[in-house]
């Protein structure tokens, strides 16, 4: 099973859709998790810091599940800037050693 | 504006040749680390280096080595280059705190 998992996609939504990402995790030690945007052919960026409480950014809401080991990334009111790829990253190091994973990465592209 | 700068930005070379790619990041951010990135596929670690010791490795073989220097920039190596190995290579620096990773914008290796 790998450490990080997320569904490839493609997803394929029209302009103001609603669309959620999925991700899973195996390591329960895991301590700090994230979405990152990826351009096509450019560097990961990122998204936002995903919490337990939840959190919001404009159209942008994340969560974590830490008894479920899952964290959901979901976007409203799609635009056509939104069409990347958004990869799940969980970190399970501290100071100055950081073992991050990645997911394989879940490609939007919203359709006008 | 992450501080983390890479060169080249793009180079080919041929199967059995070997390669160096770079990394410098601002004063501070004594941990690097390096990942490869295959088209369609999420980031994998190599390896991280902290305060000049690889400190963490991926499932990478050994002709994959590093060093990290007292000034924190860093190099990857690659010896007798596989078309395999053609990917884009990223390093990152992490924020010991949050574990958010700065990335730099890439090294694209196509290997012939």
């Amino acid at each position: 099973r790998k450490e990080v998992e997320q569904d490839p996609g493609p997803f394929n939504v029209p302009e103001g859709a609603t669309v959620a990402f999925n991700c899973t995790y195996s390591n329960s030690a895991s301590q700090s998790f994230f979405w990152y945007r990826q351009d096509c052919r450019k560097e990961p960026k990122l998204l936002m810091s995903v919490y337990s409480s939840g959190n919001e950014d404009g159209r942008f809401t994340a969560q974590l599940n830490r008894a479920s080991q899952y964290i959901s990334l979901l976007i409203r009111d799609s635009k056509l800037s939104d069409s990347a790829t958004y990869l799940c990253v969980v970190n399970k190091g501290t100071g100055g050693y950081q073992k991050v994973t990645f997911g394989t990465g879940t490609k939007l592209q919203v359709i006008p | 504006e992450t501080g983390v700068t890479q060169s080249p930005t793009h180079l080919i070379k041929t199967r059995g040749q070997q390669v160096t790619l770079r990394c410098s990041s601002q004063s501070g951010h004594n941990t690097v680390s390096w990942y490869q990135q295959a088209l369609g596929q999420g980031p994998q670690f190599i390896f991280q280096y902290y305060r000049e010791e690889e400190n963490g490795r991926g499932n990478f073989p050994p002709r994959f080595s590093g060093l990290q220097f007292p000034n924190y920039s860093s190099e990857l190596n690659v010896n007798a280059l596989e078309l395999d190995d053609s990917a884009l290579y990223l390093c990152a620096t992490p924020d010991r705190f949050t574990g958010e990773l700065f990335f730099g914008e890439g090294s694209r290796l196509t290997v012939l």
